[in-house]
């Protein structure tokens, strides 16, 4: 198995571009997580998604922010417009279910830089 | 809500020598505790979890931890480091749906020679 997918490894925009992250999650998992780090605040829980139905987004900062998962084998980020204070390591992450039972299986992440 | 307390950001320990991360959680309910590892430019990886049973959990790596619930806490302990265990360690807790983790901010491991 190839693991978790994400793409781009690196994105730098300029403010106010609209950007787009993507993940593929591993076969059979249940479950997609999106998470973001920073310096700062450390890994934060955006939105995740069970059977490709958003669960609880209530970590999702504002309204630029919008997740989708429109099949079992892709999810996306988007953020638009964007701002400097994006700027973060963006992970996706995949479990079957029970999640408690597996744990999580990370992606590499997207470096995201917003200039 | 459920959530962790790192209280080390960084621990510094010399090669073959024994290390111990700490990691306290509160909760009010039962929970699963986990520790997770991330390599310089990479995603975490899994090195182990508690659900229920034995408090003392073994996990990859040569790494184990101690469930305390009386202390709240989920320690990481390995009785020798190698230079390739330097790396961030995460202790993360579910939260309420049990689905989800909450991670604390993390701890550096730094093995010198």
């Amino acid at each position: 198995d190839a693991g978790v997918i994400q793409s781009p490894r690196h994105e730098v925009t300029e403010m106010g571009q609209e950007v787009t992250l993507r993940c593929k999650p591993i076969s059979g998992h249940d479950y997609l997580f999106w998470y973001r780090q920073t310096m700062m605040r450390g890994l934060e829980l955006l939105i995740y998604f069970n059977n490709n139905v958003p669960i609880d987004d209530s970590g999702m900062p504002e309204d630029r922010f919008s997740a989708k998962m429109p099949n079992a084998s892709f999810s996306t980020l988007k953020i638009q417009p964007s701002e400097p204070r994006d700027s973060a390591v963006y992970f996706c992450a995949s479990s079957p279910y029970p999640p408690e039972n597996y744990g999580y299986t990370f992606g590499s992440g997207t470096r995201l830089t917003v200039v | 809500a459920q959530s962790v307390t790192q209280l080390d950001s960084q621990v510094p320990v010399f090669e073959e020598a024994p290390v111990e991360l700490r990691c306290n959680y509160s909760s009010s309910v039962s929970v699963y505790l986990f520790w997770y590892v991330q390599y310089p430019n990479q995603g975490l990886q899994l090195l182990l979890k508690y659900l229920s049973g034995s408090t003392l959990v073994k996990g990859i790596n040569g790494f184990e931890a101690e469930f305390n619930k009386s202390q709240t806490s989920f320690h990481l302990r390995k009785p020798s480091v190698h230079i390739s265990d330097t790396a961030e360690y995460f202790c993360a807790v579910s939260d309420d749906s049990g689905y989800a983790l909450n991670f604390g901010k993390g701890t550096s491991l730094l093995v010198t020679p």
